[in-house]
């Protein structure tokens, strides 16, 4: 059965700040690696897919990474505004049943 | 231009009376989910259809169904709510199942309470 653990469970950072978001994963047979964003009280925005056959994806300010073989991802986040404030949830695909199996997520304070 | 609507924003029901969320896409999208999310936990799938094809999560209680009358709406009912069914009620989708570069598109969430 997958376990995505992530660590650590909050996070404040003054703005500006390069951070760096860590999940970890237990079946490293895995179709996809989703990073996620949450605001309080709503629903799920994607934010970057790397696919098994991947290392890295980059959308602006975010790069994402993945190593399969030691059960990691990291998410990294540049030059941190205090708009990134959200919980950042990571999600894997494993199996054959389209099954997104979540972090409990990191919540994160970016702060003037 | 949202693309996966979920209705209503937030919802309140009594304990034991029944209770129908509702989900629409118009990504013509072939799976779509239904996932539980309680405070400060993890999104927990309760079940997906592929198409007609309806799977259940072998620890969904049976308390939860589902419907899917076509395509673009899909529903969760749940029969008899219990103050452990207070939540927010994610519904998703996405292209095809299990792939490398399948992307799951989420809705704006249901937040029920159970008076």
């Amino acid at each position: 059965k997958q376990e995505v653990t992530q660590i650590p469970a909050a996070l404040s950072v003054p703005e500006g700040e390069n951070l760096v978001l860590n999940c970890s994963f237990t079946d490293s047979a895995i179709y996809n690696l989703q990073w996620f964003r949450q605001d309080p009280g709503k629903g799920l925005t994607s934010l970057l897919l790397i696919q098994s056959s991947q290392r890295e994806q980059t959308s602006g300010r975010l790069n994402a990474s993945l190593d399969k073989s030691s059960g990691r991802s990291t998410l990294y986040i540049a030059a941190s505004q205090p708009g990134d404030s959200a919980t950042y949830l990571c999600a894997l695909v494993t199996g054959t049943a389209s099954k997104l199996t979540f972090g409990t997520g990191t919540r994160l304070q970016v702060t003037l | 231009d949202a693309m996966v609507i979920q209705n209503p924003r937030y919802q309140v029901t009594q304990f034991g009376k029944p209770v129908t969320l509702s989900c629409s896409q118009t990504l013509n999208h072939n799976v779509m989910y239904w996932y539980q999310q309680k405070s400060s936990q993890a999104p927990k799938l309760l079940f997906h259809y592929y198409d007609k094809d309806f799977n259940n999560e072998a620890d969904t209680p049976d308390n939860f169904q589902s419907r899917r009358p076509n395509t673009s709406f899909c529903f969760l009912d749940i029969r008899s709510p219990g103050l452990g069914d207070a939540a927010m009620y994610l519904c998703a989708t996405s292209r095809e199942r299990a792939a490398a570069n399948e992307k799951l598109f989420f809705g704006s969430g249901t937040q029920l309470s159970v008076l």
